[in-house]
């Protein structure tokens, strides 16, 4: 069983442009977190996710962060218009949906540099 | 709402030798999960090891245990004959639960530690 996957791994953007990160949970599962880690410090979380519906977004920024999680396909979190400060780790979580396991398995995680 | 804090932002030990990661935490909630990863210099989160606070025992997994004290809010993990491949940064994290042990919420993490075991 394939664990969560992240890609890409390392994402560099300059000011102003777009960031598309993407996360493809374990085999089974259908909830979906994502954190923030910046440089010397702890994850932070961002947002919550269940398939096409958002359930707890309130660690996500009010502007240009947004994040889905459709029927098929990845988990997407997309940044707009980046910035220096965006620059960071950015882990992705998922859990199964069904009772009876704690523990939330985590990506790799996408490396973004904002230039 | 629930805060971790992680007081020492820098540990270290001597091979074979056991050492204690210290971590308290605050929370309102009555039923919480309490858990410790491992994040090495690669950067993946390893989770190492989980405590509810119902549970009555404290958490115990290969040389990792949790030493668990409700009253003093304290979730401190223990790595017994440490090895080269510890070093490492340690996060503490908390969840808030369910009375039946299982959830869905987010994780709050602490600050970290740095692990630095020397041979």
């Amino acid at each position: 069983n394939a664990g969560v996957m992240q890609n890409p791994r390392h994402l560099v953007r300059r000011r102003g442009q777009e960031a598309r990160l993407r996360c493809s949970p374990m085999k089974g599962h259908s909830h979906v977190y994502w954190y923030r880690q910046l440089p010397e410090e702890g994850l932070k979380f961002m947002v919550y996710l269940q398939k096409e519906n958002i359930i707890d977004e309130s660690g996500m920024p009010k502007e240009r962060f947004s994040a889905e999680f459709p029927k098929e396909g990845p988990s997407i979190l997309r940044i707009q218009q980046v910035v220096r400060g965006d620059s960071a780790a950015y882990f992705c979580a998922s859990s199964p949906s069904l009772a009876g396991d704690y523990e939330q398995y985590f990506g790799p995680g996408t490396r973004l540099t904002v230039t | 709402a629930q805060k971790i804090t992680q007081t020492q932002p820098g540990m270290f030990v001597q091979e074979k030798e056991a050492v204690t990661l210290d971590c308290t935490y605050d929370t309102s909630d009555p039923s919480y999960g309490l858990f410790w990863y491992k994040q090495p210099s690669s950067g993946e989160m390893i989770f190492l090891i989980y405590q509810g606070s119902y549970d009555q025992q404290n958490a115990t997994e290969g040389r990792y245990s949790l030493n668990f004290q409700k009253a003093r809010k304290s979730a401190n993990l223990v790595i017994s004959a440490s090895q080269l491949g510890d070093s490492a940064m340690y996060f503490c994290a908390m969840r808030e639960e369910n009375a039946g042990g299982t959830s869905y919420g987010k994780l709050t993490f602490g600050q970290g530690t740095i692990l630095t075991v020397h041979p």
